[in-house]
């Protein structure tokens, strides 16, 4: 069945690169999704990119596909204490409603 | 303002208290979905709604039951509560499935069932 998997912990000092995996299932035309939660408060979108691609950058954020692996990385460059939060991975087919969530990433942020 | 509001924001309730968690969107999206987050297992689908009268079981949907008369609310109804229903709830809703529009999302409802 369709799965998305993360590791729950990732700690890095301020200023270093971050980076966030995931893995999915799903074969067919997919959306993949990066969302922050920060405490207390809902998802917040950050950036998707669709199964045809391998690569979006958005300014501090660089988003790679791995087809093969099905495998997806969200890089945040120069991680700041604002960036401390969970963040999931989430994929949905095409033409679908049905989105599945990865368990959540929580990212810490040393000063 | 575009926004997903969720009421209560919080709530203690005893086992067996029927209760009602609202939802309301203010963005004429079509899709309404409500997910449940407990640590470690992620955001998981209750149910969802991809139009007025039209609802869907997600991946947990035992113990709920939900209702779209209208196409702005999607209330999440808890008939008997009991404490594995302890957790965060979020409503979220999207406009078509046929683009990248990914879901917006509502501040969440703590659940604590005693």
């Amino acid at each position: 069945g369709e799965d998305v998997e993360q590791s729950l912990f990732l700690s890095v000092r301020e200023g270093d690169s971050s980076v966030i995996n995931c893995t999915y299932t799903d074969s067919s035309s997919t959306y993949l999704y990066w969302y922050k939660q920060e405490p207390g408060a809902g998802l917040q979108l950050l950036t998707y990119i669709f199964s045809n691609m391998d690569m979006k950058q958005d300014q501090r954020l660089t988003v790679l596909l791995n087809k093969k692996d099905k495998h997806l990385s969200l890089r945040i460059a120069d991680t700041q204490t604002g960036d401390s939060a969970i963040y999931f991975c989430a994929e949905r087919t095409s033409g679908t409603y049905k989105y599945i969530f990865g368990t959540g990433t929580r990212l810490k942020v040393l000063a | 303002e575009a926004q997903v509001t969720q009421n209560p924001r919080y709530l203690i309730t005893v086992t067996g208290k029927k209760l009602t968690v609202t939802c309301s969107q203010n963005m004429n999206h079509e899709y309404m979905s409500w997910y449940r987050q407990d640590p470690g297992l992620g955001l998981r689908q209750i149910y969802y709604s991809m139009n007025v009268e039209v609802t869907d079981k997600g991946d947990v949907p035992e113990g709920y039951k939900v209702s779209r008369k209208e196409k702005r609310n999607f209330p999440l109804i808890l008939e008997s509560p009991s404490p594995n229903q302890t957790s965060l709830y979020f409503c979220a809703s999207s406009l078509s499935r046929t683009s990248a529009e990914t879901q917006y999302f509502g501040p969440g409802t703590r659940l604590l069932v005693l």
